[in-house]
């Protein structure tokens, strides 16, 4: 079965640069999209399609996407950013999807 | 405003059977994949099902195959999952998303929980 793979953790201090990885076979072919999850909550779409962001969704918020790697980056991380955040994509038959195991960001 | 509202969870012994619901309201149901992802407690998202706009295309993630079967009635604005033989790995937090990618509306989740 197909996987995509995060860090377990990323920790910034605020005001610095966050990023997060998540590799995966088919990414190269395939869009990967990061949803955000603070505690208790509904998760939150924040980067689709490799590097669009929603609106509504702050500016520090960038996705990239670069062989078998996606990459989210928060620009400028702010407490308010700590949550899991999770990448979700699909393989290459483009009809199974998966969530990579998520990694909770620390901003302290 | 645009909602999703999940229903139809609780307690259910092992080998037994649950179905849920998502009702959808404020948008045209009928032109959107729609998608079930669950959270085990404690743990991240996974991938559970989606269905095509005219239910025409179904797919599951490995794990729930043969055991679950997603469904969608376009005239009542809902969304269906029957659970059958249902294991302890099953229990989880599970939500109705709307599309196939783009969740950008989830409902509130309904919560299984199976056990003996």
């Amino acid at each position: 079965s197909y996987e995509l793979t995060q860090p377990p953790s990323v920790s910034v201090s605020p005001g610095q640069t966050a990023r997060i990885t998540c590799s995966g076979d088919a990414l190269p072919k395939k869009y990967a999209y990061w949803y955000q999850q603070k505690s208790g909550q509904a998760p939150v779409l924040v980067i689709y399609e490799d590097s669009k962001r929603p609106s509504g969704i702050p500016e520090r918020f960038s996705g990239s996407s670069s062989g078998t790697m996606a990459t989210l980056t928060i620009s400028g991380a702010q407490v308010e950013d700590e949550a899991d955040y999770y990448c979700f994509s699909t393989d290459s038959s483009g009809n199974l999807w998966v969530f990579g195991g998520g990694t909770k960001l620390t901003v302290l | 405003e645009v909602q999703l509202v999940e229903s139809g969870g609780g307690l259910v012994q092992p080998g037994g059977s649950l179905r849920l619901s998502c009702a959808a309201s404020g948008f045209t149901f009928s032109t959107y994949w729609m998608s079930w992802v669950r959270q085990a407690p404690g743990k991240g998202l996974e991938w559970v099902a989606n269905i095509k706009q005219d239910g025409s295309e179904k797919y599951y993630v490995d794990s729930v195959k043969g055991r679950f079967t997603i469904s969608r009635d376009n005239a009542k604005n809902s969304l269906y999952l029957q659970m059958n033989n249902l294991r302890a790995e099953d229990t989880a937090l599970y939500y109705c998303a709307r599309d196939r990618s783009i969740f950008g509306v989830w409902g509130q989740g309904t919560t299984v929980t199976v056990s003996s």
